[in-house]
């Protein structure tokens, strides 16, 4: 079972609204990730968490923050998002390996709508 | 650093036809993989094939190969016997040591009727 699974599919939001994006796997991976993606671009990454601990922020703004509850879960809290933030927001899980990088395997995103 | 590059933004391939997608990449690691992902219109991206860059042994799953040259830092995805699901945008990536995965611009394959 490779199943990763993202709520909500689409979210609509104001620029003065909080939401959260919820991500889970239970295929025992401990590296899960947060991506974002806009139309016909490669997904570009936020944050990547490992054995529950955030491993590598890739400079995002304050204004995402991300949660790891527990080794099946990854939240992305979001605050005071502006328009450009609209966009594909793709969570995914992998293994994790000290030598090279295992393959990830990809939820079906939650698309955001930044009004 | 590590770079990858898809040369070809778009392509096209009729219905049951055979079609190769380029990819070329760049690292300084000695232990890497390398992957083909495809995403679907407004669908899941979904993990096509990969490679481990020790194995000489050319990757295949079904209709979809890979032709890995080492030397060359080629990585190219030939898609056999091409049906109307294969349209998709295609992403080739490599992961070495850090858990990161390097993308390429993508590939936007459609399978003609």
């Amino acid at each position: 079972d490779t199943e990763v699974t993202q709520t909500p599919k689409h979210l609509v939001m104001g620029m003065t609204n909080k939401k959260s994006l919820k991500c889970e796997q239970h295929m025992g991976h401990r590296a899960m990730y947060w991506y974002k993606q806009k139309a016909k671009k490669p997904p570009e990454l936020m944050f990547v968490y490992s054995y529950e601990k955030l491993s590598i922020n890739e400079s995002v703004p304050s204004r995402f923050s991300p949660e790891c509850p527990n080794s099946s879960l990854l939240n992305l809290h979001l605050h005071a998002l502006q328009p450009e933030d609209s966009a594909l927001y793709l969570c995914a899980s992998s293994r994790t390996s000290g030598t090279a990088q295992v393959a990830q395997y990809f939820g079906p995103g939650t698309r955001l709508l930044v009004l | 650093a590590q770079t990858v590059t898809q040369s070809q933004p778009e392509m096209s391939v009729q219905e049951a036809e055979t079609v190769t997608l380029s990819c070329t990449y760049d690292t300084s690691e000695n232990n890497y993989y390398l992957f083909w992902y495809k995403q679907p219109p407004s669908r899941q991206m979904i993990l096509v094939i990969r490679q481990e860059a020790y194995k000489q042994q050319n990757a295949t799953e079904n209709r979809f190969s890979v032709n890995f040259q080492k030397a060359a830092k080629s990585f190219s995805l030939k898609i056999s016997d091409s049906q109307l699901g294969d349209t998709a945008m295609y992403f080739c990536a490599s992961g070495g040591a850090t858990n990161k995965l390097i993308f390429g611009t993508g590939t936007l394959l459609a399978v003609q009727p």
